[in-house]
């Protein structure tokens, strides 16, 4: 079954940068893109950007485009997402989703990012 | 951006009651309305895509509707396991932006 496996929680200081990656399973990685979402504590969700994973290409939301960096590698079906210069509201779940055209078919359990000095 | 307001925040429900969640979306956008389930310390859930089509597996007790600004989530028939959250997702433009969430509580 299609499986999304997000790294373990992360404890940063404020400056510092934060790689999360996302291994996914059951499926052909290369026919579907990644999303990456934030969801700060007891607050909404927060589109990050995009990316395909058959050619690379990306979108970002203007909020972070200047901070985050979204990779993939086909060799290891991992997804990846790099958030530089951590603030103290940048602490949040941070997801991986499939999209299968528009919609966030399936997610990440989530990995907790907690920026604090 | 595209806001996305949903509405009710919360609802106090009952098993076998009817609910209805709605969002709005700030400018039109035709179908690209996207339903998500959401229980505690969980990862969302795909329920209904394009406004209307149910997600495989999801039961036929969700349902959806509307297009262009209005969109209305429905369970016909609340059942136990559906105490949760439920969000709402625009997916017509980049920032792709979400309702505030409804929280479906006893």
């Amino acid at each position: 079954q299609v499986q999304l496996v997000q790294s373990g929680s992360e404890v940063k200081k404020p400056g510092a940068s934060v790689k999360v990656s996302c291994k996914a399973s059951g499926y052909t990685f290369t026919r579907y893109g990644f999303n990456w979402v934030r969801q700060a504590p007891g607050q909404g969700f927060e589109w990050m950007g995009w990316i395909s994973t058959s050619n690379g290409n990306t979108a970002y939301s203007q909020k972070f485009e200047d901070r985050v960096t979204l990779t993939t590698d086909t060799s290891t079906t991992t997804a990846y997402m790099e958030l530089r210069n951590l603030r103290s509201d940048d602490t949040a779940t941070y997801f991986c989703a499939r999209s299968s055209d528009r919609e966030l078919a399936t997610w990440g359990q989530g990995t907790l990012v907690t920026v604090s000095s | 951006d595209i806001q996305v307001t949903q509405s009710p925040t919360s609802l106090s429900t009952s098993v076998g009651d009817r609910v209805t969640i709605t969002c709005r979306a700030s400018q039109s956008i035709s179908t690209y309305l996207n339903w998500y389930q959401q229980r505690p310390g969980k990862a969302p859930r795909l329920l209904i895509y394009a406004a209307s089509i149910l997600q495989s597996g999801v039961p036929s007790r969700f349902s959806g509707s509307g297009s262009g600004t209005d969109f209305t989530l429905t369970i016909s028939s609340l059942q136990p396991e559906d105490f949760a959250t439920y969000f709402c997702h625009q997916s017509f433009s980049p920032p792709f932006t979400f309702g505030g969430g409804t929280k479906v509580e006893i």
